[in-house]
């Protein structure tokens, strides 16, 4: 069945560093991948998305990659913050609408 | 526009009690989801709808759980009758089905349910 897989489950970086998490799906009529961050106590708020239409997209300090063939996506974070610690999820979607996540990296950035 | 309203924010209740969560989504938004997240289980999707129809059910954990949405800006995830290991933090989801932002999916504050 669908199922994404996302890695690693938690990521320690020193501020200013950057941070990279990698997520692979299964299902291969997926053409939408939204990226969360959530913070403690907090509800998942999109970040970022691409749809397969694009191999890479940039907001500010985050990006995104897709390898359609491959069947990967990735985050990268650049000049991490202590504030950009959180629980990031990655997710896929087909035109259905409905999303599978991945179970979540927890990344901590150290000042 | 408020986003996605969910209410109650928080809910203590006892064993056998039934509990009813409810979601009111953003306006003009006509997919409907709850997800459900534990820290075993992370982030599950219970249910969702498009244009207020069940469209996969298959989340739903067992018969104890039913969800409704009579009309577009109102949906109910009842849970009859609560057991300890429903507590959770509870969320509703809307998105669009068509558009640019087609499938970006916004949530609500989610509910805190504790079933003692």
């Amino acid at each position: 069945g669908e199922n994404v897989e996302q890695h690693p489950s938690t990521l320690s970086v020193q501020e200013g560093d950057s941070a990279v998490i990698k997520c692979t799906y299964s299902d291969s009529a997926s053409n939408y991948f939204p990226w969360y961050k959530q913070e403690l106590g907090k509800r998942p708020q999109l970040i970022i998305d691409i749809r397969s239409n694009v191999g890479e997209k940039k907001d500010q300090r985050i990006a995104v990659t897709l390898n359609k063939t491959a069947k990967h996506f990735s985050l990268h974070i650049t000049e991490t913050q202590p504030e950009d610690s959180a629980v990031y999820f990655c997710a896929a979607s087909n035109e259905g609408g409905k999303l599978i996540f991945g179970q979540g990296t927890e990344l901590s950035v150290k000042p | 526009d408020a986003g996605v309203i969910q209410s109650p924010r928080h809910e203590v209740t006892e064993m056998g009690q039934e509990v009813t969560l409810r979601c009111k989504p953003i306006s003009g938004h006509n997919s409907l989801f709850w997800y459900r997240q534990t820290m075993m289980r992370g982030l599950e999707l219970l249910i969702y709808f498009n244009n207020n129809v069940p469209i996969d059910d298959s989340g739903m954990p067992e018969d104890r759980f039913s969800a409704k949405m009579p009309n577009a800006s109102f949906s109910t995830l009842k849970i009859q009758p609560s057991e300890p290991r429903d507590s959770a933090v509870y969320f509703c989801a809307s998105s669009a089905a068509s558009g640019r932002a087609r499938n970006e999916q916004f949530f609500g504050p989610g509910t805190r349910l504790t079933v003692l």
